[in-house]
């Protein structure tokens, strides 16, 4: 079963504008932490921000925030003034319990982000 | 400090072949993990180690694919032979288990293999 969902395979937004990315996730847990990251045409896997699931504050990280919403499972992510370089395929993640005991990142399938001059 | 380092970065091979991918975790981090990603598939998990010793592989899709980690420094994933649907790239990622345990994962630049 999926257990992080990103339904928006493609998004395109014009600079400086303000695009938001949505992310739902399923889990019985109480207290987690949640992630994007980003994945531009080098490939680099880049975390852009996280979330403490018992912080009720969003998390911030300068044009980067986040939407959470705990008791929906949606942990969305806002791009502000979006830049040239935002231009990448984002991904939500969240850290499953594995068989092994130890936390595992699950991926959603990404979203292709592209900014538009 | 240096990040996860991967090699080969590009890797073209012809089928039946051996390939081999390597990988040095961030010096201090006790988790090792293979990441393949394809368009079909997305980012799958192959195998993650603790402390050298591997934990869970059932993300390995065939015998013909082994993971070796000898050292808190170095790690391997092989596969032979090696098979056209085996294109992709090839992530290791690496985290430490601090006292929150977040599940962050540092990743390398990953290593595109192509079979052909």
């Amino acid at each position: 079963a999926q257990t992080v969902t990103q339904s928006q395979p493609e998004m395109s937004v014009q600079e400086a504008e303000t695009v938001t990315l949505s992310c739902t996730y399923d889990t019985s847990e109480n207290n987690y932490y949640l992630f994007w990251y980003k994945q531009p045409p080098s490939r680099q896997m880049i975390l852009v921000i996280r979330q403490e699931a018992y912080k009720q504050q969003n998390a911030t990280e300068n044009r980067f925030s986040v939407n959470f919403q705990k008791a929906a499972k949606s942990f969305s992510l806002k791009i502000s003034d979006s830049q040239l370089g935002d231009t990448a395929m984002y991904f939500c993640a969240f850290p499953l319990l594995s068989s092994g005991s130890a936390r595992q990142l699950t991926f959603g399938s990404g979203t292709q982000l592209t900014v538009l001059p | 400090d240096a990040g996860v380092i991967q090699s080969p970065r590009h890797e073209v091979t012809e089928m039946g072949q051996e390939v081999t991918l390597r990988c040095k975790p961030i010096s201090g981090h006790d988790y090792l993990f293979w990441y393949r990603q394809t368009m079909m598939r997305g980012l799958e998990l192959l195998i993650y180690f603790n402390n050298n010793v591997p934990i869970d592989d059932s993300g390995m899709p065939e015998d013909r694919f082994s993971a070796k980690m000898p050292n808190a420094s170095f790690s391997t994933l092989k596969i032979q032979p090696s098979e056209p649907r085996d294109s992709a790239v090839y992530f290791c990622a690496s985290r430490y288990t601090g006292g929150v345990g977040t599940g962050e994962l540092f990743f390398g630049e990953g290593s595109r293999l192509t079979v052909l």
